[in-house]
């Protein structure tokens, strides 16, 4: 079946350092893939997307590819800043019955300290 | 602002007791899912409406249930509630077509005691 797996966390850096939160799928057809953020004591927010293989979705510094070889989505930040601390969620959708089915990873705590 | 907006944000009560979670969903979005988030968990998919009709059912306990209404706002009904019922629950909306993003409302957090 369909599933999500994202590395676990906490990941813990200094501010300015890279990022990379590592996030894998398992998926029959081509899904659309997405990166969630969850900033403290809020809901989840869509960071990026991307909706065919080598598509790079990007937002607020934040970047990840689509890589169908690899079955990979892995998400970058050059340049963290503390404002970046959060959970980042990788998820997948796929049409499923006329609607559409989502699987979330389990989320990745980042911490950036000053 | 995402634009699902979920009712209340916070709410404590007692075990045994019964609860609704509300939400509207953005404006134009059909469809409309449930999702539970305890203590350093992640999200768990309890139940999906399209246009006022159950769509998919996922880890949801016979204990809870939920509706979409004709304006289509939804409701998540919880009761005989335990105390390992106490998370945050989610709602979210998606338009269902292109890419069927979800966008979420910012919780009710229940606390049961």
């Amino acid at each position: 079946g369909n599933s999500v797996t994202q590395m676990e966390g906490p990941v813990t850096l200094s501010e300015e350092a890279f990022l990379t939160i590592n996030c894998t799928y398992t998926a029959t057809g081509y899904p659309s893939l997405f990166w969630y953020v969850q900033y403290p004591g809020e809901g989840l927010q869509l960071l990026l997307k991307a909706t065919k293989a080598d598509d790079k979705g990007s937002n607020k510094g934040f970047e990840a590819t689509y890589r169908k070889e690899t079955t990979s989505f892995h998400l970058e930040k050059g340049s963290v800043q503390v404002s970046d601390s959060a959970v980042y969620f990788c998820a997948l959708s796929f049409p499923l019955s006329g609607t559409y089915k989502y699987i979330f990873g389990t989320g990745t705590r980042l911490k950036v300290l000053a | 602002d995402s634009g699902v907006t979920q009712t209340p944000k916070h709410l404590i009560t007692a075990t045994g007791q019964r609860v609704t979670l509300r939400c509207s969903p953005r404006s134009g979005d059909l469809s409309v899912y449930w999702y539970q988030q305890s203590l350093d968990q992640g999200l768990q998919f309890l139940i999906q409406y399209y246009n006022g009709e159950e769509r998919a059912k996922g880890n949801i306990l016979e204990r809870f249930s939920a509706q979409q209404f004709p304006d289509l706002h939804s409701e998540l009904n919880l009761s005989s509630l335990e105390l390992g019922d106490s998370a945050l629950y989610f709602c979210a909306s998606s338009v269902e077509r292109n890419t069927g993003e979800l966008f979420f409302g910012e919780g009710s957090r229940l606390t049961v005691l």
